[in-house]
């Protein structure tokens, strides 16, 4: 089955940007499907973030202000989400998931903001 | 704002059918798709109902969805609960600009 796992720092500090990377397996993203973050701050509910369809559009959750981008490289069968100036408020795990709908989802990464 | 208000926690006894439910506001409920996730405790999301009503591949028949277009509501019905149905459960759908909006969660509780 589909297989996805995040991977970046697991601490970042306030007013940096944070990069994260999802790698997915046993599918190909050249067939398509659009893929998506979402996260989950500690003791809270789910948030969606941001989701990209390789090579076309990309939309995004409007709370984050212009401070989130979502790329994908369907030849390395990886996307990314880079989120600017961030601080306490961003702590959470991040999950990356196949979207269209969200189907399969990774393990998650825990990203703590703090200095 | 299209809104998602989901019960804070339910609880029912095993073997017992339990029904989440998951109110609209600004919006209608059904108009576009709804999906519903279980996360287990310190577990990733997994995904339970795409499209409204459709089983995820591998989840058990017990578990099924509706729209209830009276209530503007989404429904995730249990059918025969088990202690291993313990969990968060999330509902999602889409706003007028298509954007994915959450329900803040359901904690299941099977006593």
């Amino acid at each position: 089955q589909v297989q996805l796992r995040e991977s970046g720092p697991s601490l970042v500090k306030p007013s940096e940007t944070l990069t994260l990377n999802c790698l997915v397996s046993n599918w190909s993203m050249t067939i398509g499907h659009n893929w998506a973050w979402i996260r989950q701050a500690p003791g809270q509910g789910l948030e969606w973030v941001a989701s990209v369809w390789p090579g076309g559009p990309t939309t995004y959750n409007p709370s984050l202000k212009g401070r989130v981008a979502i790329t994908a490289d369907a030849s390395k069968n990886q996307f990314s989400l880079t989120l600017t100036s961030v601080t306490a408020a961003d702590t959470a795990v991040y999950y990356c998931a196949r979207d269209g709908p969200m189907d399969y989802w990774g393990q998650g990464l825990l990203v703590t903001v703090s200095s | 704002n299209f809104l998602l208000t989901q019960p804070h926690s339910v609880s029912e006894s095993p073997g017992q059918t339990v029904t989440i439910s998951c109110s609209g506001s600004g919006g209608i409920v059904g108009a576009n798709y709804v999906m519903w996730f279980q996360q287990r405790p310190g577990r990733a999301p997994t995904t339970v109902i795409i499209e409204n009503d459709r089983r995820f591949s591998g989840v058990p028949d017990r578990f099924s969805g509706s729209i209830d277009r009276s209530s503007n509501s989404a429904l995730l019905i249990i059918s025969g609960v088990k202690t291993e149905d313990e969990a968060d459960y999330y509902c999602q759908s889409y706003d007028n600009n298509n954007l994915k909006v959450f329900g803040g969660g359901t904690k299941l509780t099977v006593l």
